[in-house]
């Protein structure tokens, strides 16, 4: 099967400006995640979606941040306005479906490297 | 608090050898399961390894083994064999069941494996 897809795969911006990425889970997935990961950390979950709803979106700075999944497929990021301290690399995610709870591999897309000048 | 901990930034090993990637965790929830993740410089990231909470054994996946032991709260991983394709950063990550399936990831380690 197809992997996470994700565009674009890299993007430079200036702060104050508008940015959105793009994610295609693995067919059939109804999980979804975005994370963030800033260099040299590890990656931490920004929102969750469960189909078309959100799951978990406690760390998903609301001012400016966004996010949406429509007909519970693809999903898209927004940022707006862009600050210096959101360049990170931004990963999207969707679980294996159908195995045991205690098991569940999340599977990665290539992510979108932003760099806010 | 940290949940997942990582105390050693980087790690040297030489090819063929073996090396263990430490990772301690915190939780109260008696269901979780622990993973590993490889991510090369070219960012994605791979999945390794995986432990369940009830787990009686130690998981193994190929050159590389998990070491858990659950009383002291660690899982460190195990990689046997070290090839030059094995530098990278590792990451050790946690999803506690009796929430949110979300992984919450340590600070990573990068591994260089010399000649």
């Amino acid at each position: 099967e197809a992997g996470v897809a994700q565009s674009p795969r890299y993007k430079i911006i200036e702060k104050r400006q508008s940015v959105a990425f793009w994610c295609n889970p693995i067919s059939g997935h109804a999980t979804l995640y975005w994370y963030q990961q800033i260099l040299g950390q590890g990656p931490k979950l920004l929102i969750q979606f469960q189909n078309n709803g959100v799951v978990d979106d406690s760390q998903l700075p609301k001012d400016r941040f966004s996010a949406e999944r429509l007909k519970g497929v693809d999903s898209t990021l927004k940022i707006q306005p862009a600050k210096l301290e959101d360049s990170a690399v931004y990963l999207c995610a969707s679980p294996t479906p159908g195995l045991a709870s205690s098991y569940n591999e999340q599977f990665f897309g290539p992510g979108t490297r932003l760099t806010v000048l | 608090a940290q949940k997942i901990t990582q105390t050693q930034p980087g790690m040297f090993v030489q090819e063929k050898e073996a090396v263990t990637l430490d990772c301690t965790y915190d939780t109260s929830d008696p269901s979780y399961g622990l993973f590993w993740y490889k991510q090369p410089s070219s960012g994605e990231m791979i999945f390794l390894i995986y432990q369940g909470s009830y787990d009686q054994q130690n998981a193994t996946e190929g050159r590389y083994s998990l070491n858990f032991q659950k009383a002291r709260k660690s899982a460190n991983l195990v990689i046997s064999a070290s090839q030059l394709g094995d530098s990278a950063m590792y990451f050790c990550a946690m999803r506690e069941f009796g929430t949110a399936s979300k992984l919450t990831f340590g600070t990573g380690t990068r591994l260089q494996v010399t000649l």
